[in-house]
């Protein structure tokens, strides 16, 4: 069965601190794997999509990376503004599955001043 | 450009009506997208588009759920005599599809479903 874990599920840092979220996987055959951002009340944010292990992307403070079972997305020295839900998701496995996402619980982050 | 829309944003119903939520798609992706979110859970999906065809609806709940797509555009899902359980915020996502996989999807800000 396609499942997707991230941990932690909440996570408190302060501000300037860095630190990683992580996003585990089995699906059979990756085809990407994406990040989304979500703030409360609003829908998800897209951010990275990693397509082979080694891959590397990086948006401002946010590095995600990806090995064959999982993805990291790493944060460095965060401010307030960047406390939001980081949601995981990779496309199901099989040809008919493929089409779906496939969505991690997500990391709630604070970021306290 | 303008990103996915929904309407409407929110929504309040009594058990047992029916109630219609509508996405507009980023114009030009082919693939509509819609998931489910419910309070502590994480993001479930309910149905795809390829066009006016939906290829995929292994994740409707039930068959009080149904959804339609007209156009290549816009698309409706539609639950009838809803539940107390169907409360939860329902997102639409498109993307533009290029291969058998599924490209990025953009989702929309979502339609929050309340059943009293």
């Amino acid at each position: 069965e396609d499942q997707v874990t991230q941990s932690p599920e909440a996570l408190r840092l302060q501000e300037g601190e860095s630190s990683s979220l992580n996003c585990s996987y089995t699906v059979s055959g990756l085809r990407g794997l994406f990040w989304y951002r979500q703030d409360p009340g609003k829908g998800p944010e897209f951010l990275f999509t990693l397509y082979s292990a080694g891959e590397e992307k990086e948006k401002e403070r946010l590095k995600a990376t990806l090995t064959k079972k999982e993805s990291f997305l790493h944060i460095t020295a965060p401010k307030p503004e960047d406390s939001a839900t980081y949601l995981c998701a990779v496309p199901g496995g099989g040809y008919q599955g493929a089409q779906k996402l496939v969505f991690g619980q997500g990391t709630r982050l604070t970021i306290n001043p | 450009g303008a990103g996915v829309s929904q309407s409407p944003s929110n929504k309040v119903t009594e058990k047992g009506k029916d109630v219609e939520l509508r996405c507009d798609p980023i114009s030009g992706h082919t693939a509509l997208y819609w998931y489910r979110q419910s309070l502590g859970q994480g993001l479930e999906f309910l149905i795809y588009f390829q066009g006016n065809s939906a290829p995929d609806k292994s994740g409707l709940p039930s068959d009080r759920f149904s959804a339609e797509r007209t156009g290549g555009s816009v698309s409706t899902l539609t639950i009838q005599r809803t539940q107390q359980e169907d409360s939860a915020v329902y997102l639409c996502a498109s993307s533009i599809r290029t291969g058998w996989w599924t490209d990025t999807q953009y989702f929309g800000p979502g339609t929050r479903l309340t059943v009293l």
